[in-house]
């Protein structure tokens, strides 16, 4: 019954070696955000779609990208992953089409950088 | 820069006890607030949400909000040990177009004590 989908759970990467981070939802939900957490901070918002149109935060770095194929899934891509990029990486969903504001959250991909 | 502060805690309950965690915010615009539970090496999980200056309750759990004082908190009674966790408050800024961005707080560690 799982909503939104996380994979993998734990991923171990080398310093620079290109990573990919997935998430699939059953929601139907047009938005679909990334957010980055590293250990007792808040979740920090990398960037969204809202449907298609890709919206990037200013001070997300270039070595992270995102790709959105279909309405279902979203991938988030670590070019050259140092090790400040180790944290948990947070997929989330929304609907705006009902209005509804309620972010609903993936489990969560924790990254180790090596 | 539009922030959301938080005590970060941690705070100490006893099991029974009332927890009362803050939340202020610097933007007058917000419209939306919100409360996420999350455990440790867990993803956020919502608990509530309120619009509305005032209280709103849902079973052992209290929102209040005063925009006048851009001020929102979460009242846990009879607080149990499975309520320690970290508690994220999150913020949306007015809806004026599509985009909207959610602010989260550095997050309050709970702890109840048996």
């Amino acid at each position: 019954d799982a909503m939104v989908i996380q994979n993998p759970r734990y991923q171990v990467t080398q310093f620079g070696k290109p990573v990919t981070l997935s998430c699939s939802q059953t929601l139907n939900h047009n938005v679909m955000y990334w957010y980055q957490q590293k250990s007792s901070q808040a979740p920090k918002l990398l960037f969204h779609y809202y449907d298609k149109d890709f919206n990037n935060e200013a001070d997300t770095p270039d070595n992270f990208q995102s790709r959105r194929p279909n309405t279902s899934f979203c991938f988030l891509d670590i070019r050259s992953p140092g090790l400040g990029d180790a944290a948990m990486y947070l997929c989330a969903t929304r609907d705006t089409g009902t209005g509804g504001l309620i972010q609903y959250f993936g489990p969560g991909t924790r990254l180790l950088v090596l | 820069q539009k922030e959301v502060e938080q005590n970060s805690g941690p705070l100490s309950v006893p099991e029974g006890a009332i927890a009362s965690l803050n939340c202020t915010y610097s933007d007058r615009g917000s419209q939306s607030f919100f409360w996420y539970r999350q455990y440790s090496g867990k993803s956020p999980e919502l608990i509530m949400f309120i619009y509305s200056n005032g209280d709103k309750e849902d079973g052992r759990f209290t929102a209040q909000l005063n925009k006048a004082s851009q001020y929102v908190s979460l009242l846990i009674r009879d607080s149990q040990p499975s309520d320690s966790a970290t508690y994220l408050c999150a913020v949306i800024e007015a809806l004026k177009t599509s985009y909207d961005k959610v602010i989260f707080g550095p997050g309050t560690s709970l702890s109840v004590i048996p």
